[in-house]
């Protein structure tokens, strides 16, 4: 089975800084995807960015980059130019190929400061 | 775009009775969908797995007569919380993964149950 670990429950960040939001995971499995999300107050579960264990280059999206490090196992979460509108958990997931479910880690609440 | 709803959005109910949550996809076909759970300031735990035809595949520790799942449709996955008490209260959240996709699963809003 696969985890997940975040280990940081909260960050703050002054707005129009970037940010970097830790994930590592756990498996033995080769075959994977690791997802950002973000949860505002409302609960909707926004998908920000996908990386699979087999892409060679980091994934990006706009202002979030994917920070891949497979022999460390961490998948960190980049978010530049912070704004005030990213104040949100943000959960870090993951998902094996023969095994479709997704697990999440315990996720990073973000304060964006003015 | 991938829409996936939830309905209803709130649902507040006696001690004893049945709440059945809906999840659509709106414009796609979903084989699997998935229901997670999370309570306050927690994360989202995987609850069952719900293929289409076929019976749910249910976390360990998660009660298949308590949580009822019925995938009737490729666009329609239902949970049943049975003779719901007040330690059921929490925010149900369901998930559809395309037929086309092995990997991304679109969430839909959410559902807060809350039982007096």
């Amino acid at each position: 089975a696969q985890k997940i670990t975040q280990t940081q429950p909260g960050m703050f960040v002054q707005e129009k800084e970037a940010v970097t939001l830790d994930c590592t995971y756990d498996t033995s499995d080769p075959s994977y995807g690791l997802f950002w999300y973000k949860q505002p107050s409302s609960g909707e579960m926004i998908f920000l960015i996908y990386q699979g264990s087999y892409d060679q280059q980091n994934a990006t999206e706009g202002r979030y980059s994917l920070n891949f490090q497979k022999a460390r196992k961490s998948a960190n979460l980049v978010i530049s130019a912070s704004q005030l509108g990213d104040s949100a958990m943000y959960f870090c997931a993951m998902s094996l190929y023969n095994n479709n479910d997704m697990r999440f880690g315990a996720g990073t609440r973000l304060t964006v400061k003015p | 775009g991938a829409v996936v709803s939830q309905h209803p959005s709130w649902v507040i109910c006696k001690s004893g009775t049945s709440v059945k949550i809906e999840c659509r996809s709106l414009d796609f076909q979903a084989t699997t969908m998935f229901w997670y759970r999370q309570f306050p300031k927690q994360s989202l735990m995987l609850m069952a797995t719900s293929n289409e035809g076929s019976k749910a595949t249910y976390e360990q520790g998660v009660e298949k007569d308590k949580f009822l799942i019925n995938h009737a449709s490729l666009t329609l996955s239902t949970l049943t919380v049975t003779s719901a008490h007040p330690e059921d209260s929490s925010f149900y959240i369901c998930s559809a993964r395309r037929q086309t996709s092995m990997w991304t699963q679109y969430f839909g809003p959410g559902t807060r149950l809350l039982v007096l």
